[in-house]
C-alpha cells in the first residue's frame, strides 16, 4: 500500500507569490491533514478535510486555504507568502474523520522556502 | 480547549540510561493519548497510544488523570532511539464541525542518546 505522498517536496518562492502544495492519502483514507512544522513553534495543526468538507481549522490568517476533491487528494494554498511561512508542510491522512485511534500516517512533506 | 505542554526542547542521555519524556495535558474530557516519534530522514509515526498500553521499543507510557500527564519512558535508551518525540492529545468528538479549534502536538522534545 502506497504511503501518503506529497508534491513538491521542496520549493522556493519569494514574498508576495503563492504556492499549492498537494497530498494523495492512503488509499481508502478519507481524512486529510495539514499541519505547519518549524524548530520553533512543532507542529501546528492548519486544518482537516473529509468528504470534501473541511472539519476543522487551526488558528491561521486566511491566506492559508485548502480542499479536498471526490478522490480524497487535498491540495492546500498559501496566499500572499511571507517569509514566516517558511516551514515544512505535513500532510496527514487517517481512515475517518477525527478518528479516535489517534493514528494519522504523515508525508513526507513539503518544504516551502519563501525569499 | 485541549492543550498539551513537553517543557524539555532537548534531552540528552547516555545509552543505557534511563529515559523520561515529559507531557502534561489540560483536557475536558476523557483524554486519549499518543506519542509520535520522528526519526532523522523519516516520516512522522505514531509511536504509542496510552489506550493500548502497550510497550514499543521498549517504550511505555502511563497516563496519570491526577497529575495530568503522560510521560514517555524507556529503562535503557539506545542511540537508536535518537529522534524527535511528538505527544499528541486526541482529536475530542467536540472538535467536529470546527467549533472547538486546534487540534494540537507538544512542540516536541529533541531525544539525544550519546554512546
Amino acid at each position: 500500500k502506497a504511503g501518503v505522498t506529497q508534491t513538491p517536496r521542496y520549493l522556493i518562492k519569494t514574498r508576495g507569490q503563492q504556492v499549492t502544495l498537494s497530498c494523495s492519502p492512503i488509499s481508502g483514507h478519507r481524512s486529510v491533514s495539514w499541519y505547519q512544522q518549524t524548530p520553533g513553534q512543532g507542529l501546528q495543526f492548519l486544518f482537516e478535510y473529509f468528504s470534501e468538507t473541511q472539519r476543522n481549522k487551526g488558528n491561521f490568517p486566511g491566506r492559508f486555504s485548502g480542499r479536498q476533491f471526490s478522490n480524497s487528494r487535498s491540495e492546500m494554498n498559501v496566499s500572499t507568502l511571507e517569509l514566516g511561512d517558511s516551514a515544512l508542510y505535513l500532510c496527514a491522512s487517517s481512515l475517518a474523520q477525527g478518528s479516535n485511534t489517534g493514528e494519522l500516517f504523515f508525508g513526507e512533506g513539503s518544504r516551502l522556502t519563501v525569499l | 480547549a485541549q492543550r498539551v505542554t513537553q517543557p524539555e526542547k532537548l534531552l540528552s542521555v547516555f545509552k543505557g540510561a534511563p529515559v523520561e519524556l515529559k507531557c502534561n495535558y489540560s483536557y475536558s474530557g476523557s483524554p486519549e493519548l499518543f506519542w509520535y516519534v520522528q526519526y532523522s530522514r523519516q516520516r512522522l509515526q505514531l509511536l504509542l497510544r496510552h489506550i493500548s498500553r502497550e510497550s514499543i521499543k521498549g517504550f511505555t507510557a502511563d497516563l496519570n488523570k491526577g497529575e495530568t500527564s503522560f510521560h514517555l519512558k524507556k529503562p535503557f535508551a539506545q542511540e537508536e532511539d535518537s529522534a524527535m518525540y511528538y505527544c499528541a492529545p486526541p482529536r475530542a468528538a467536540g472538535n467536529y464541525g470546527g467549533s472547538q479549534g486546534n487540534l494540537i502536538f507538544g512542540k516536541g522534545t529533541k531525544l539525544s542518546v550519546k554512546p
